[in-house]
């Protein structure tokens, strides 16, 4: 199975912060690689998908580049509404996995 | 507006057996693949199982092939997952994942994903 791997797995900033979030996959997967975030008591949501396209609705500030094994996900003005888990995922080959998902908190 | 409302999250016995159920509207169901995803209690996110559009195709997870049966009925726009030999392991909110192929980026990808609904698994 592919493992993907998030850094850092907790993380505090403040508002108007850039912040950046890597994944890292034990062997390449192309582009094949999402993002999503998941809210306190709510359901998961897409980000981004492909490693680079922002999914309808989702605000500007988020951005994701990568491809191979290496993955980042940024957040170029964090705002409140921000604090959330966030998590990639592989798409490449099943079994499809996760990150183990970042926690992102206010400063 | 795509919606995901999933059912029969229950208190189960360990070796026991529960059937979850999911009610999909707002896009053409039998289009889509369909997914189930867990989340243990303040764990993250865990693949369950997929099932193609016509039905003809699953896959699952290591740890459920098995005992675990995705299922759907695109007349009813509904998706299944008959859970048996349930363990203390299988505790999670379980999603119903709605899966979209983009054939300009040839890649998969969740694009909705229902509320959740809980089993439980404890004598």
């Amino acid at each position: 199975d592919i493992q993907m791997t998030q850094s850092p797995s907790s993380l505090s900033a403040s508002v108007g912060d850039r912040v950046t979030i890597t994944c890292r996959a034990s062997q390449t997967i192309g582009s094949h690689l999402n993002w999503y975030l998941q809210k306190p008591g709510k359901a998961p949501e897409l980000l981004i998908y492909g490693a680079s396209n922002l999914q309808s609705g989702v605000p500007s500030r988020f951005s994701g580049s990568g491809s191979g094994t290496d993955f980042t996900l940024t957040i170029s003005s964090l705002q409140p509404e921000d604090v959330a888990a966030y998590y990639c995922q592989q798409s490449y080959i099943t079994p499809v996995i996760f990150g183990q998902g970042t926690k992102l908190e206010i400063k | 507006e795509v919606q995901l409302v999933e059912s029969g999250g229950d208190l189960v016995q360990p070796g026991g057996s529960l059937r979850l159920s999911c009610s999909a509207s707002g896009f053409t169901f039998s289009s889509h693949w369909m997914t189930w995803a867990r989340q243990a209690p303040g764990k993250g996110l865990e693949w369950v199982a997929n099932i193609r559009q016509d039905g003809g195709a699953s896959s699952y997870l290591a740890s459920v092939k098995g005992r675990f049966t995705i299922s759907r009925d695109n007349a009813q726009s509904s998706l299944y997952l008959h859970m048996d030999s349930l363990r203390a392991g299988d505790t999670a909110v379980y999603y119903c994942v709605k899966t979209t192929y983009s054939s300009t980026w040839d890649t998969y990808y969740y694009d909705y994903w229902g509320q959740g609904t809980l089993v439980t698994v404890s004598s």
